[in-house]
């Protein structure tokens, strides 16, 4: 089974407003780190947000933040504000486990398009 | 800080030779992990080294992908006998906390 679902292989947004950016997980290990990574066409990984499974606030970072449902499972992406500059490769992922450098499952991944 | 670096950045060999590609993580940073990424197979992890512990290899898809850490900085992952399905970009990370890994450039291979 996958561990991390991204559904939307591709989305559009109008530059200046919000777009939420779906991700799905599945693990039984009650602890475990979420992860957003950007991924530009210059191809390197960019660090973007972290929420950790018993963080009780959603997790936020300047323009992005971490819509996290932990019942049902689910860490959206909510960037606002869009710019042009957010247009990228965008990819969900999970660490299981609070090990110190356990690996990082990711999601299929979503193209985000920023229209001016 | 600098950041992760990798080497080369572009690597096109032909079907059987050897490989060698060389990441630098950040200065301080004890977890090194390996990841390639490809269009049929998505990001997929290789290799981690925490320390001086042994390292999980449970991600190295056969007998000829290895790697090692020199003085727990240095990495370099070899492949031996390429073939065309090891074509890929391979991306170093590394990371101090248990909270974010932190991405090199990659190195593109191409296998001929």
């Amino acid at each position: 089974a996958q561990k991390i679902t991204q559904t939307q292989p591709g989305m559009f947004v109008q530059e200046k407003e919000a777009v939420t950016l779906d991700c799905t997980y599945d693990t039984s290990d009650p602890s475990y780190g979420l992860f957003w990574y950007k991924q530009p066409s210059s191809g390197e990984m960019i660090f973007l947000i972290y929420q950790g499974s018993y963080d009780q606030q959603n997790a936020t970072e300047g323009r992005y933040s971490l819509n996290f449902q932990k019942a049902r499972k689910s860490a959206n992406l909510v960037i606002s504000a869009s710019q042009l500059g957010d247009s990228a490769m965008y990819f969900c992922a999970m660490r299981e486990g609070d090990g110190y450098g356990n690996k990082l499952v990711f999601g299929a991944g979503t193209i985000l398009r920023v229209k001016s | 800080g600098a950041g992760v670096s990798q080497s080369p950045s572009n690597k096109v060999t032909e079907k059987g030779k050897d490989v060698e590609l060389r990441c630098d993580p950040i200065s301080g940073h004890t977890a090194l992990y390996w990841y390639r990424q490809s269009l049929g197979q998505g990001l997929e992890f290789l290799i981690y080294f925490q320390g001086n512990s042994a390292p999980d290899k449970s991600g190295l898809p056969s007998d000829r992908f290895s790697a090692e850490r020199t003085g727990g900085s240095v990495s370099t992952l070899t492949i031996q006998r390429t073939q065309q399905e090891d074509s890929a970009v391979y991306l170093c990370a590394s990371s101090l906390t248990g909270f974010a890994q932190y991405f090199g450039p990659g190195t593109r291979l191409t296998v001929l």
